[in-house]
């Protein structure tokens, strides 16, 4: 069974600090897809980044990083020097194949207050 | 990038009766579509797989009976809630997949049975 595991419920920061989103999963499958979707309150769901179980590299996008070590199963998100408009619910999720049904983790609830 | 559309975005229906919400590929072909339901301050849960021209596929514990799933076409799929109850309120979110490509996500639709 797949299980994704966002331990932090609820995290608040001021303006400009760095946060790190922590994502631990697990998976019987050799082959699996890691994803990290952002929530504002509108409800819709923003995809932020994709990564596969061959690809370890840690990515940088703008304010966003992520690592990812297979080694402890984890996929943790730092925002640097967080924004206001960063404020959401971040969801964690894994598939066994790209594109195929989801499993989300709890998810986190990120406030940063101005 | 790919769209995805739901319809109603919000609806407020009476116990007892039926809601269908739509849901829609803008500018691709969808051979399968993901129905996901999200409690207030909880996570998405899949619902049921729907691939186009066969019968959806549900998780354990959905009803479906209930929640009655048609993906006609390669870029509609609606689900129905059947005989609507109080605790069925909640935000149901699709997604659609291209091909082997990832999922796209519509903006969600609101439900609350009165």
């Amino acid at each position: 069974a797949q299980k994704v595991t966002q331990a932090q419920t609820e995290i608040s920061v001021v303006e400009k600090e760095d946060v790190t989103l922590d994502c631990v999963y697990e998976t019987r499958d050799t082959t699996y897809y890691l994803f990290w979707y952002k929530q504002p309150p509108s409800g819709e769901l923003v995809f932020l980044i994709r990564r596969n179980s061959f690809d370890e590299q840690n990515e940088i996008s703008g304010r966003y990083s992520w690592n990812f070590q297979k080694s402890t199963s984890s996929f943790n998100f730092t925002i640097t020097a967080s924004q206001v408009v960063d404020s959401a619910v971040y969801f964690c999720a894994l598939s066994a194949e790209y594109g195929n049904k989801l499993v989300f983790g709890a998810g986190t609830i990120l406030r940063v207050k101005s | 990038g790919a769209v995805v559309s739901q319809h109603p975005s919000r609806v407020i229906c009476k116990s007892g009766t039926s809601v269908k919400i739509e849901c829609r590929s803008l500018d691709f072909q969808a051979t399968t579509m993901f129905w996901y339901r999200q409690f207030p301050k909880q996570s998405l849960m899949l619902m049921a797989t729907s691939n186009e021209g066969s019968k959806a596929t549900y998780e354990q514990g959905v009803e479906k009976d209930k929640f009655l799933i048609n993906h006609a076409s390669l870029t509609l799929s609606t689900l129905t809630v059947t005989s609507a109850h109080p605790e069925d309120s909640s935000f149901y979110i699709c997604s659609a997949k291209g091909g082997i490509y990832e999922q796209y996500f519509g903006p969600g639709t609101r439900l609350t049975v009165t």
